[in-house]
């Protein structure tokens, strides 16, 4: 089982959808959870943490439920700007010595339509 | 900008040829994070740097991969004797040690063995 697992996508949706992306991950021991976006051929940028209160940014929400490991992201009122690769992404331990490291999904890709 | 850089952006080598990659972090990170990522795929761990001290490196990196942080402040990822299959995008992140621990990308050298 990979450790971080996202929908497959590719998402075809029309401008003013919403849309939702989900992602299980392995490891119980994780800490913090992060979805980041990532351009085509560009670097990956974070788009927000994920808290398990759940938090919201504007039209980007996102959920944690820690005892299913399930992270959660929900974007209303899709915009072409939102196009991008949406990527999970967990900080869990790395190995025995107490290192924690960024593991992620592989991505789930968006592609709002006019 | 005082964002993460990493150069060069692209570099086009043949197999069996040695390269090096620079990063430099945002000022006053002290994490330094190197990753890989095929297409496809979301960016998997290689190495990580406390100050100039590296902490992991994860068995992806053979013995061909070496990487230095001499003063805690830019790094350096070598590669000796490439194959094609080191061709990838290598991502520099960097991040200042607190309870999230959020890493911020550069944009990547995106590296091509013929």
């Amino acid at each position: 089982r990979k450790e971080v697992e996202q929908d497959p996508g590719p998402f075809n949706v029309p401008e003013g959808a919403t849309v939702a992306f989900n992602c299980t991950y392995s490891n119980s021991a994780s800490q913090s959870f992060f979805w980041y976006r990532q351009d085509c051929r560009k670097e990956p940028k974070l788009l927000m943490s994920v808290y398990s209160s759940g938090n919201e940014d504007g039209r980007f929400t996102a959920q944690l439920n820690r005892a299913s490991q399930y992270i959660s992201l929900l974007i209303r009122d899709s915009k072409l700007s939102d196009s991008a690769t949406y990527l999970c992404v967990v900080n869990s331990p790395y190995s025995g010595a107490g290192s924690y490291q960024l593991t992620f999904g592989k991505g789930t890709k968006l592609s709002v339509i006019p | 900008d005082t964002g993460v850089s990493q150069d060069p952006r692209h570099k086009i080598t043949k197999r069996g040829q040695n390269v090096t990659f620079r990063c430099d972090p945002i000022s006053e990170h002290n994490r330094l994070y190197w990753y890989r990522q095929t297409l496809g795929q979301g960016p998997e761990f290689l190495t990580y740097f406390q100050n100039e001290a590296q902490l992991e490196k994860s068995r992806l990196l053979s013995d061909r991969f070496s990487a230095e942080r001499p003063k805690g402040s830019f790094s350096t990822l070598e590669i000796q004797r490439t194959e094609q299959g080191d061709s990838a995008m290598y991502l520099c992140a960097s991040s200042f040690r607190d309870g999230v621990d959020t890493q911020y990308f550069g944009p990547g050298t995106r590296l091509t063995v013929l």
